[in-house]
């Protein structure tokens, strides 16, 4: 498809387990983003990558959150012992380099 | 999000009425204003744009009006539809990331 997917799209964890989430970008986009929607709240910014570069991970809450981007096209947001509070949908967007970002569908998180 | 203040949380209109949801912001630094359109279960889209040295831009039935001085724009749907009923987010660009409002719920009735 033409646009951007995110994979699984459902995911249900138990507390403490880790989980991983995958985006794959539209192609030849060099700027990747992924941003944390809670439920009922605007999406907010964890983390820039240009490339495999992350220029921005100010926006991760806490060192169990890490994402990567090792060859610049597929991008893992992982979340590390999860808690019921990183239950949220996990968004993906990536742009050409402008400002015109194209996000996925995100990805459910439930941490039970 | 604090930066970001969205109103109305939520708004009612019937077909061909013309919403108006309205953003204020605080950070000077700010260089480019989007309106996102976001319906349940899919990601937000970007719905149209406005750059600070311009004060008014129409796409379509969608206008942005931009206030510099007052740090605040506005989105205005003419003619609105009920498949216009989605959420609407304001988000602010600055440097390297959107800074997204909390959002507007719209219900455009028949």
């Amino acid at each position: 498809g033409a646009g951007v997917s995110q994979s699984p799209r459902y995911k249900v964890a138990k507390r403490g387990q880790d989980v991983a989430l995958r985006c794959d970008p539209i192609s030849g986009h060099v700027s990747l983003f992924w941003y944390q929607q809670a439920l009922g709240q605007g999406p907010e910014f964890l983390t820039y990558f240009q490339n495999e570069a992350q220029l921005d991970k100010s926006g991760l809450p806490s060192d169990r959150f890490f994402a990567e981007r090792p060859e610049g096209s597929v991008s893992t947001l992982k979340i590390q012992r999860t808690q019921q509070e990183d239950s949220a949908v996990y968004l993906c967007a990536s742009s050409i380099g402008g400002l015109a970002m194209n996000f996925g569908p995100g990805t459910r998180l439930t941490v039970t | 999000q604090q930066q970001v203040k969205q109103s109305p949380q939520s708004l009612i209109v019937q077909k061909g009425g013309i919403p108006i949801i309205n953003c204020a912001y605080e950070n000077t630094a700010f260089d480019y204003f989007p309106w996102y359109q976001q319906f349940p279960g899919k990601g937000p889209a970007l719905l149209i744009a406005i750059r600070p040295d311009v004060s008014e831009k129409k796409e379509g039935r969608f206008t942005i009006s931009f206030n510099k001085s007052a740090k605040q724009f506005s989105l205005h749907i003419m003619d609105s539809q009920p498949g216009d009923s989605a959420t609407y987010f304001c988000a602010p660009y600055n440097t390297d990331k959107l800074i997204f409002g909390t959002g507007t719920r719209l219900q455009v009735f028949p």
